[in-house]
């Protein structure tokens, strides 16, 4: 089973650069999730979306944009990367039945800005 | 104030030891609580969750929740060296708000053998 598949595992952008992060899940779920990873921050809530067609702004979502563009595909767009946005992204997806929200996360997408 | 907090450690402690990792959360309506472990350069794993007070059991890993003093904690018995990660504590909003998951920010645990 693939699980949720993050692309690409590593990037590097010059300042002002734009790039998309894809992800794709294919255990049918409902919610996904786009975090970032500081050090000494944990992860960090960027967006969420609930179903497919919405999505909501999480604790950190300045410079950044998503799209759900089905049920199985979340992704993130920087418009104009900032050194700040250095850091490690994951997408995750969960069931989000009931009071169960486990989330599956991908490998994770390492970024530098510079 | 953040959401969720945690110590971010380092706790160490020594193999066979009684390893105790602790949460609070601020909104008072929040209804599920789960325990992930990271190992360095990996994604998050789900180790527990709870959402009735009281203790869950499972295996060497007991989740304990409080929810009048907004409070979760994760007991590792029997600590082994394997155990050694980021533990990080995750909490869903009052109405679960389509699945809205905020983590603390982790605390390292290291199992000295």
């Amino acid at each position: 089973n693939a699980g949720v598949t993050q692309t690409p595992k590593f990037q590097v952008l010059k300042t002002g650069q734009s790039m998309t992060l894809q992800c794709a899940q294919d255990m049918n779920h409902n919610s996904m999730y786009w975090y970032r990873q500081d050090p000494g921050m944990g992860l960090r809530l960027i967006y969420y979306s609930a179903s497919e067609g919405t999505t909501d702004k999480g604790e950190v979502p300045n410079g950044y944009n998503v799209s759900r563009l089905n049920k199985r595909e979340f992704s993130l767009r920087l418009e104009s990367a900032a050194p700040s946005q250095t850091s490690v992204y994951f997408c995750a997806s969960s069931v989000n039945r009931g009071m169960n929200t486990e989330a599956f996360f991908g490998q994770g997408t390492r970024l530098t800005v510079v | 104030q953040k959401e969720v907090e945690q110590n971010s450690g380092p706790l160490s402690v020594p193999e066979g030891a009684i390893a105790s990792l602790n949460c609070t959360y601020s909104d008072r309506g929040s209804q599920s609580f789960f325990w992930y472990r990271q190992y360095s350069g990996k994604s998050p794993e789900l180790i527990m969750f709870i959402y009735s007070n009281g203790d869950k059991e499972d295996g060497r890993f007991t989740a304990q929740l409080n929810k009048a003093s907004q409070y979760v904690s994760l007991l590792i018995r029997d600590s082994q060296p394997s155990d050694s990660a980021t533990y990080l504590c995750a909490v869903t909003p009052l109405y679960n708000q389509g699945g809205k998951l905020i983590f603390g920010q982790g605390t390292e645990l290291s199992v000295k053998p």
